[in-house]
């Protein structure tokens, strides 16, 4: 079994749909979860942030994190035309190595 | 504040020829991280510099890559020799702090062919 679970998609949706990203994961020491956007030929950059379970919202964005499940997920609302990118989960145990999804691309179509 | 930048932005080389990737974190992040990410897969840890020290080295594929930073500064990723499977995107992060409650800045990647 794989550490990190993550639907590569790509995810279509049209401009103003909301937009719901997964992930799942194994490891119980995972202590704060992330996510990251990444635009082509750039690199990642930090979304959002949430070190407990449940939910953190920032704008139009989302983070929640259920950790008796292992299961987090991204809410975008209201997505615009320059929310189109790779959404990547991230894990880290409270050290330096971050573990990644494998991201899922995601178009919203004016 | 300049971000975390890499060159060269792009290499294509040979199979057996050596190529060192740049680093240049942002001024005053101790913490200096390569990663890697392989056509199709997820984006991988290779290791981990506190100022010119190496912290972790446990992601580095096998003894074809060195990674040096000297003086705490920029830090450069050799391959020698390279081979196909090398081929990917090779990004730097670096943070001020470390732990996973730090931020990670990563640069825009260098495309690393082997042909």
């Amino acid at each position: 079994q794989k550490e990190v679970e993550q639907d590569p998609g790509p995810l279509s949706v049209p401009e103003g749909a909301i937009v719901s990203l997964n992930c799942t994961y194994s490891n119980s020491a995972f202590q704060y979860f992330m996510w990251y956007r990444q635009y082509s030929r750039k690199g990642p950059e930090l979304l959002m942030y949430t070190y407990s379970s449940g939910n953190k919202e920032d704008g139009r964005f989302t983070a929640q994190v259920d950790k008796s499940s292992k299961y987090i997920s991204l809410f975008i609302r209201d997505s615009q035309p320059s929310d189109s990118a790779t959404y990547l989960c991230a894990f880290n145990t409270g050290g330096f190595k971050t573990i990644f999804g494998a991201g899922t691309r995601l178009f919203v179509k004016a | 504040e300049a971000g975390v930048t890499q060159f060269p932005s792009h290499s294509v080389i040979e199979k057996g020829q050596t190529v060192t990737l740049r680093c240049d974190p942002i001024s005053g992040h101790d913490n200096l991280y390569w990663y890697r990410r392989v056509m199709g897969k997820e984006i991988k840890f290779l290791l981990h510099f506190v100022k010119e020290s190496k912290q972790d080295e446990s992601g580095m594929p096998n003894n074809r890559f060195l990674a040096e930073r000297t003086g705490g500064t920029y830090s450069t990723l050799k391959v020698q020799p390279a081979e196909l499977e090398d081929s990917g995107v090779y990004f730097c992060a670096s943070s001020q702090d470390e732990g996973g409650r730090d931020e990670q800045f990563f640069g825009p990647g260098t495309r690393l062919t082997v042909l």
